[in-house]
């Protein structure tokens, strides 16, 4: 079984540019989350869709950010446009509605805004 | 909301064992996770203890989770060197958003 992919797996980009990073969750897991890891700092939660719905969206910092899961299966995050302080490591987990109770974590985007 | 620290370094000798220990603030977390990252990789599913549970042994790693004291730990017997990683608590629940610790960077010297 195929884990959570994640595309690109870097990313470095000039302030004011737009960028979109790219979820495939593990096939059949309606939960995907986005948490984002800047400067070394918690791993800090951004939202969550169950399915194709946005459950959570509470921890999204400002609307330069744009998730999108369009069917209900992959989802995009763009950032629009991107500022310095949004460098850091994207990541998108994904779970079953039912079954083991733990997120799956993909590798991660590495963004880099100069 | 929920506060989780760690400690953000450990070093240990290759062989010793390591206590990574984790604290949080709200106790209402179904389960409480460790997560290990290790260099240029994604987060990878260590263990995961039931907030019922006191302690969980799985190989090498025995979890124990003080409710009283809202604390968590992670114990690695024996530790290799490639145990050198981050190692991340994480509290959460079915279909909630995990809430992390800073992370612990543990390194293993030889």
């Amino acid at each position: 079984e195929a884990g959570v992919t994640q595309f690109p797996s870097h990313s470095v980009i000039e302030k004011g540019q737009t960028v979109t990073l790219r979820c495939d969750p593990i096939s059949g897991h309606d939960n995907l989350y986005w948490y984002r890891r800047v400067m070394g700092k918690e791993i800090k939660f951004l939202l969550h869709f169950v399915k194709e719905s946005k459950q959570d969206e509470s921890g999204m910092p400002n609307n330069r950010f744009l998730a999108e899961r369009t069917g209900g299966t992959y989802s995009t995050l763009k950032v629009q446009p991107a500022e310095l302080e949004d460098s850091g490591v994207y990541f998108c987990a994904s779970s079953p509605v039912r079954g083991f109770e733990t997120q799956y974590f993909g590798p991660g985007t590495r963004l880099l805004v100069l | 909301g929920e506060d989780v620290e760690q400690s953000l370094f450990l070093s240990v000798r290759e062989g010793d064992s390591s206590v990574i220990n984790c604290t949080y603030t709200d106790s209402s977390s179904t389960y409480l996770y460790w997560y290990k990252q290790e260099p240029g990789a994604g987060l990878q599913l260590l263990t995961y203890i039931f907030s019922n549970m006191d302690m969980k042994q799985d190989q090498r790693l025995t979890v124990l989770l003080n409710k009283k004291d809202k604390h968590l730990s992670l114990r690695i017997a024996d530790t290799q060197t490639g145990d050198s990683a981050i190692y991340f608590c994480a509290l959460g629940g079915h279909g909630q958003n995990f809430v992390f610790g800073p992370g612990t960077r543990l390194s293993v010297l030889p």
